[in-house]
């Protein structure tokens, strides 16, 4: 079975520019996680969706919004990039509505804002 | 949330049987303890998770003592594979979506 897909592997954007990620869960999940990991730090919960609704929402601005889609895929877009928004962006899928329940994490997708 | 301590970085030589402990002292009755492992580049990976006592699976097993107050993942005989960020999360789930990570604990396997 394919694991838990993220397009593109990498991406570079000017500052105030508009990014957006994709996610594709695995076949079966309903619960799609986004986390943001910038250099040595631990990542970082932004959001989860649970059949297409929002579940929960971490400490980010409202620059960064998100949507999950019929088919459970989810996309992950953010406004006006600034520097620090630079990190490796994970998408988690899960079984689970509840987030501490296993989840499967992507590979990531490296944004660098310029 | 109950708060998580690990060491920074841990170094250990092939074939070394390698313990990482995680302090988790204000731990609540219905947290259950979870370890992810990350590769550089990579997303975490659930490797195991646990309520009291000790569990075993074909990764890792996880040692937890009678006040769970602390955890220790053990690593049989590690290889240069197992080079990773190793994360100690608690958490109960109730009415939580996320999962909480901390800085974790950098392994270096040497050869």
């Amino acid at each position: 079975d394919a694991g838990v897909t993220q397009s593109p592997t990498h991406l570079i954007k000017t500052r105030g520019q508009h990014v957006t990620l994709r996610c594709s869960p695995i076949s079966g999940h309903k619960s799609v996680s986004w986390y943001q990991q910038v250099l040595g730090q631990g990542p970082q919960f932004i959001f989860q969706y649970y059949e297409k609704e929002e579940r929960g929402r971490g400490n980010f601005p409202d620059r960064f919004s998100a949507r999950q889609f019929p088919n459970y895929s989810s996309e992950l877009n953010v406004n006006a990039l600034l520097l620090g928004d630079s990190a490796l962006y994970l998408c988690a899928s899960s079984q689970y509505e509840q987030g501490w329940y296993e989840q499967y994490f992507g590979p990531g997708t490296r944004l660098t804002v310029t | 949330l109950a708060k998580t301590t690990q060491p920074i970085s841990m170094d250990s030589y092939e074939g070394q049987e390698v313990n990482i402990t995680c302090s988790h002292n204000n731990i609540a009755t219905n947290d259950y303890i979870t370890w992810y492992q990350q590769f550089p580049s990579q997303g975490p990976r659930f490797i195991i998770q646990g309520y009291k006592t000790k569990v075993t699976n074909e990764v890792a097993s996880l040692f937890i003592p009678a006040d769970r107050k602390s955890s220790t993942l053990s690593l049989p005989r590690v290889s240069l594979s197992d080079t990773a960020v190793y994360y100690c999360l608690v958490d109960s789930g109730a009415g939580s979506y996320q999962l909480t990570f901390g800085k974790g604990t950098k392994l270096s396997v040497i050869p």
